[in-house]
């Protein structure tokens, strides 16, 4: 069975500092792993994924995650913080065997204070 | 703009109504899947049509049908709603099953169920 857990609920940081939003994901197979962002009243956007390759994967708005295959995590990460970037962030998993769906974890509201 | 549309956006049932939400897509995805979302339980499947013709129970498929009724169109059914349906629900697809992409997602019905 696929799960991802997201551990934080939320995550504070003053702008200017890095971020760092943490995800570990149980998947049969290789797993794609993907993470969104939501703004308030807002549908969901994507932000990142990871398919193969390198494990260090560079998405929209400066953000970044790194796989870690031994650790089965996919931690989101961004060296400078931005108030505009308080909003909340989904991790999401499926195997890459056809006809699985995307599994979301419970999401975490990241706030960043001026 | 191409993309996910769903409605309604907003609606208010009695307990025992039913009714049927919307979605359509335009980027001739083959794939497409209903969540809701929860306070603190992030996003949950709740059915899936990897393609035309065929639909799949997810997480939380009790109190829902589904109807794939073309390429496009995904339409998720309440028989006699309950206030355990209140929710967001969102719409998303995909281009194929077993594809590496993402999900786009629709903006969100908001349900509430009195």
């Amino acid at each position: 069975a696929q799960s991802v857990a997201q551990p934080e609920d939320q995550v504070n940081v003053a702008e200017g500092n890095p971020l760092t939003v943490k995800c570990t994901y149980s998947v049969s197979g290789n797993p794609y792993l993907f993470w969104y962002v939501q703004y308030p009243n807002r549908g969901l956007q994507f932000l990142l994924k990871y398919i193969t390759g390198d494990n260090l994967v560079k998405g929209s708005y400066g953000f970044e995650a790194e796989f870690n295959k031994s650790q089965t995590s996919f931690h989101l990460k961004k060296p400078s913080a931005l108030v505009s970037d308080s909003a909340l962030y989904f991790c999401a998993v499926r195997s890459n065997q056809a006809g699985t769906a995307l599994i979301f974890g419970k999401g975490t509201t990241l706030s960043v204070s001026s | 703009n191409a993309g996910v549309t769903q409605t309604p956006k907003f609606q208010v049932l009695k307990t025992g109504q039913s009714m049927t939400l919307q979605c359509a897509q335009d980027m001739n995805h083959n794939s497409m899947y209903w969540y809701r979302q929860d306070p603190g339980m992030g996003l949950r499947l709740i059915y899936y049509s990897a393609s035309e013709g065929t639909t799949d129970k997810g997480e939380v498929p009790n109190g829902y049908n589904v109807s794939r009724l073309n390429k496009r169109e995904f339409s998720l059914r309440l028989e006699s709603a309950a206030p355990s349906q209140t929710s967001v629900y969102f719409c998303a697809s995909s281009e194929a099953p077993g594809d590496p992409y993402g999900y786009t997602f629709g903006s969100g019905t908001r349900l509430t169920v009195v």
